[in-house]
This record gives C-alpha cells, sequence and structure tokens, in this order.
C-alpha cells in the first residue's frame, strides 16, 4: 500500500532563518507530487506541484522554492522565512490512473515563524 | 476555468440531525469532484468521488454526495450527524489536465450534543 511521510511534523524558526520540509512517497511509481500552505482561517493555497524528477511548476511568487531530486521525494525551501510564511503545510501525491486521481495527503508540518 | 463556492463557511447541527454541506462548481468541461475531511491539526482525508459514473456517489461515515449538473451543485449531505464528524470539510474540482485542484474555502462543521 502506498504511504506518504512528511517531516518534520512542528517547526519553530526565527524570521531570516532558511527552512527545508520533505515529503517522502512509498509504494508508487511517478506521483505527481503537490505542496499546499494552509495559513490560519485560510483554505488550502496550492504552491507548487510537480509531474516528474527536476520538474516543478509554481503557483504563487513568494520566497519560497520547491525541488524534486528524487521520484518520489519533494522538498519544498527557502532561504529567508517570513512572518507571513507560518502555517501548515501539506504535501500530497495523486497517480492519473483510469478515473483514479484523487489526492492523498501526508500528516502535515506545523511552521511557526517567530 | 475551474473554480469552487463553498456557500457556508460554519454550520453547526445537532448530533442525530441531518447534515447538508453545500458546493458549486465552474467548470469549463466535464469536471471530477471531490470531498475531503479534515481534523484539526492533521491531513486531508478523501471522503467520496465523482468522476462521470453515478451522480450519487457514497462515501466513508455515511456520507454521499449528489453530482447536479445542471445546477453546477455537488453538495455533501449524512442522514444523522454523529460527534466525531465535527471537522472541515473541502469540496474540490480537478482540472481537465489533472494536474491540478481546486480546493473550496472549506466548511467547519460544529456538531452539538
Amino acid at each position: 500500500s502506498q504511504t506518504i511521510h512528511q517531516w518534520p511534523a512542528t517547526l519553530v524558526q526565527p524570521v531570516g532563518s532558511p527552512l527545508s520540509l520533505e515529503c517522502t512517497v512509498e509504494g508508487t511509481s511517478n506521483p505527481n507530487l503537490y505542496w499546499y500552505r494552509q495559513a490560519a482561517g485560510r483554505g488550502l493555497q496550492l504552491l507548487f506541484y510537480s509531474v516528474g524528477i527536476g520538474q516543478i511548476s509554481s503557483e504563487v511568487p513568494q520566497n519560497l522554492s520547491a525541488s524534486r531530486p528524487q521520484d518520489r521525494q519533494f522538498i519544498l525551501s527557502s532561504k529567508k522565512l517570513l512572518l507571513s510564511d507560518s502555517g501548515f503545510y501539506l504535501c500530497a501525491w495523486s497517480v492519473p490512473q483510469g478515473s483514479s486521481y484523487e489526492q492523498y495527503f501526508g500528516p502535515g508540518t506545523r511552521l511557526t515563524v517567530t | 476555468a475551474q473554480s469552487v463556492t463553498q456557500l457556508d463557511s460554519h454550520v453547526s447541527v445537532s448530533e442525530g440531525t441531518p447534515v447538508l454541506l453545500r458546493c458549486n462548481y465552474s467548470s469549463s468541461y466535464s469536471p471530477s469532484l471531490f470531498w475531503y475531511v479534515q481534523h484539526p491539526n492533521k491531513g486531508l482525508q478523501l471522503l467520496l468521488k465523482y468522476t462521470s459514473a453515478a451522480t450519487l456517489v457514497k462515501g466513508i461515515n455515511g456520507f454521499e454526495a449528489e453530482f447536479k449538473k445542471s445546477e453546477t451543485s455537488f453538495h455533501l449531505t449524512k442522514p444523522s450527524a454523529h460527534m466525531s464528524d465535527a471537522a472541515e470539510y473541502f469540496c474540490v474540482v480537478i482540472e481537465y489536465n489533472f494536474n491540478k485542484f481546486y480546493f473550496g474555502s472549506g466548511t467547519k462543521l460544529n456538531v452539538k450534543p
């Protein structure tokens, strides 16, 4: 069966510090991968998605970046965090096979920028 | 372009009474639609999905949704609310090339004892 992991689960970082969040998927090949952010009282904002290794599409211009160094690994990074980067970050995967296009979500990372 | 509108940001029901969470979509193509549930500080869990098969879709935990093309709606219902249903619910439409998912703003369901 497929599983998706995110770490760390929680993170407290000062403004201006770097960020690296990691997401890995097991049990599937060539998944589409997604990063979302959920700020307090808001819905989900799609940040990045990837359809293959090294292929990243950015949805929102900001100080965040994403990379996909391996087929089932998706990394969210920042060189200098802003207060507005605080939120709940969710990684998700999907595999478009037949009629099954649903996304499966990881447990999330709670980021607090102080 | 695809978009989703969840008509209520908060819904409050008593335990044992019916639940109705409303969702309207806009899509240039035959859409695929989903409902997800999120409990506090957790990831999202798929409740059910519509992908051009039966218009009445049954999901987990007694939830179901009906796709109505004429009304561009995909409302989520449950006959009898349980305390464990208290969570936030998201309606989602998928873009035609299947790489992007558009989420509604969410509806928080409160269940009173």
